[in-house]
């Protein structure tokens, strides 16, 4: 199956800097890369998804890049804020949709 | 967005007894449900897929006869961990996407189940 490793596992940056979390996935089918935001005691929610024929989307502060020929694909969060800090957890995905192998997730701490 | 619901939200057994756990779309129907499993600090990862009507799909590793999947009705999807022992301890988490959603695979998870098993 596939494998989706996600790096750093922690992240802290000062409030208004930039946070970035990077992932690379394995298999070539795979072609939808979402990314979920979980807060403590919550469960986890997409906050912006990527598919495989565009290299970058945006919304706001969030952006997202893919490079498919090396097969990784990156989180940018800009101007971040308190309110950004949860786990952060890339997937992959293929045909089927909603099956979806995760990363290990980034616990990213945003300091005021 | 769409809302999957999922009971019990604890759950504490005994070594050797079957602890079932239910997943229930609320506002649509869903033909296809997913079950991760989740260890403290840990990713999120794919079990099985549950399809109604169908046997469920189950990913390398995870022994079927041990998690019982069952995915009777378009709103429901039950997984019972059979035999339970204490390494079946875990925070258990279902999804499903909104097939009435297309071009998405946006999922929407429920609360967890997070098992005990002494």
């Amino acid at each position: 199956g596939e494998n989706v490793e996600q790096h750093p596992s922690t992240l802290s940056v000062q409030e208004g800097d930039s946070a970035v979390i990077k992932c690379t996935y394995s298999d070539s089918a795979s072609n939808y890369f979402p990314w979920y935001k979980q807060e403590l005691g919550k469960r986890p929610q997409l906050i912006i998804d990527i598919r495989s024929n565009v290299g970058e989307k945006k919304d706001q502060r969030i952006a997202v890049t893919l490079n498919k020929t090396a097969k990784h694909f990156s989180l940018h969060i800009t101007e971040t804020q308190p309110e950004d800090s949860a786990v952060y957890f890339c997937a992959a995905g293929g045909s089927t949709l909603g099956r979806l192998y995760f990363g290990r997730g980034t616990q990213l701490t945003v300091w005021p | 967005g769409a809302v999957v619901s999922q009971h019990p939200s604890r759950v504490i057994c005994k070594s050797g007894t079957s602890v079932k756990i239910e997943c229930r779309s609320l506002d649509f129907q869903a033909t296809t449900m997913f079950w991760y499993r989740q260890f403290p600090k840990q990713s999120l990862m794919l079990m099985a897929t549950s399809n109604e009507g169908s046997k469920a799909t189950y990913e390398q590793g995870v022994e079927k006869d041990k998690f019982l999947i069952n995915h009777a009705s378009l709103t429901l999807s039950t997984l019972t961990v059979t035999s339970a022992h204490p390494e079946d301890s875990s925070f258990y988490i279902c999804s499903a996407r909104d097939p009435g959603v297309p071009d998405t695979g946006e999922l929407f998870f429920g609360e967890g189940s997070r098992l005990t098993v002494l």
